[in-house]
C-alpha cells in the first residue's frame, strides 16, 4: 500500500515563526503536492512538483515555500507564520503517467498560529 | 477553469438509502475521479473513469460518466452510517503538469443509522 506520512497530526505556532510541514511518500512517485483546507473553500493547492528539486505554484502560493531535495520528501515552509495560515494541510503524492494520476494522501497536519 | 462543482453540497439519508452526488466541470478531460473524506482526515480515492467510459462500478459505488454534458454523477448504493463523509470529485485534463487536480468543495454526506 502506498504510505504518505505527514510530521505532525497537531501543530500550533505563533505569528512570525518559520514553519516546517514535511510530507514523506514511500511509493517513489514523481508528482508530490500540498493543499489547504478551509471550511466553505474546499481543498486549494499552494504548490505541487513534478520532479526533484522541480517545483510549480498552485493557486495559493503566497506566503508559502517549499523544497524537494529528495524524490520522496516534500516539505512546506511558512517563512513568517500568521494567523490566516490556520489552516488543514494536506500533501498527496501520485505517480507520473496517463490516467494513473491518482492522488495518495496524508492524514494531514491541523496548523493554528497563534 | 477544470474544478469540478459537486452538488448538493450537503444530502443527508437514512442508512438503508441510496446517495446520488453530481459533479460538473467545464473543460475536456482525460479522467475524472472521486475521492472521500472522513472528518479531520486526509482524502481517500475511490474510483477513476476515463473519458472513454460511460459508466463503473467498484463494490457499492456506481459512477456515470456524461462528457457530452461535461458532467459525472457517484451513486452509493444502500448506504451505512460508515459512508457518513464529504465526497470530492477531480476532473482531470492533459493541460495540467505534473498530475495536478483541482478539487471542488464536495458534497457532505451525512448517513444516519
Amino acid at each position: 500500500d502506498v504510505k504518505v506520512t505527514q510530521s505532525s497530526r497537531y501543530l500550533v505556532k505563533r505569528t512570525g515563526e518559520k514553519v516546517f510541514l514535511e510530507c514523506v511518500q514511500d511509493m517513489d512517485h514523481e508528482n508530490m503536492f500540498w493543499y489547504r483546507q478551509d471550511p466553505g473553500l474546499g481543498l486549494r493547492l499552494i504548490y505541487f512538483s513534478y520532479d526533484v528539486k522541480m517545483k510549480e505554484k498552485g493557486d495559493i502560493p503566497e506566503g508559502y515555500s517549499v523544497s524537494r531535495e529528495k524524490k520522496e520528501r516534500f516539505s512546506l515552509i511558512l517563512e513568517s507564520a500568521s494567523t490566516n495560515q490556520t489552516s488543514m494541510y494536506l500533501c498527496a503524492s501520485s505517480p507520473d503517467g496517463f490516467n494513473t494520476d491518482t492522488q495518495y494522501f496524508g492524514p494531514g497536519t491541523r496548523l493554528t498560529v497563534l | 477553469s477544470q474544478q469540478g462543482e459537486e452538488d448538493p453540497q450537503a444530502l443527508s439519508i437514512q442508512e438503508g438509502e441510496n446517495a446520488t452526488m453530481n459533479c460538473s466541470y467545464k473543460t475536456s478531460i482525460n479522467n475524472l475521479q472521486w475521492y472521500r473524506q472522513n472528518s479531520g482526515r486526509g482524502l481517500v480515492h475511490l474510483i477513476l473513469i476515463r473519458s472513454n467510459e460511460r459508466e463503473k462500478h467498484s463494490g457499492r459505488l456506481r459512477v456515470t460518466l456524461d462528457t457530452s454534458k461535461k458532467s459525472s454523477s457517484l451513486l452509493i448504493t444502500a448506504s451505512r452510517a460508515a459512508d457518513t463523509a464529504s465526497y470530492f470529485c477531480a476532473p482531470k485534463t492533459i493541460y495540467n503538469q505534473g498530475g495536478k487536480l483541482i478539487f471542488g468543495q464536495g458534497t457532505e454526506l451525512s448517513v444516519k443509522p
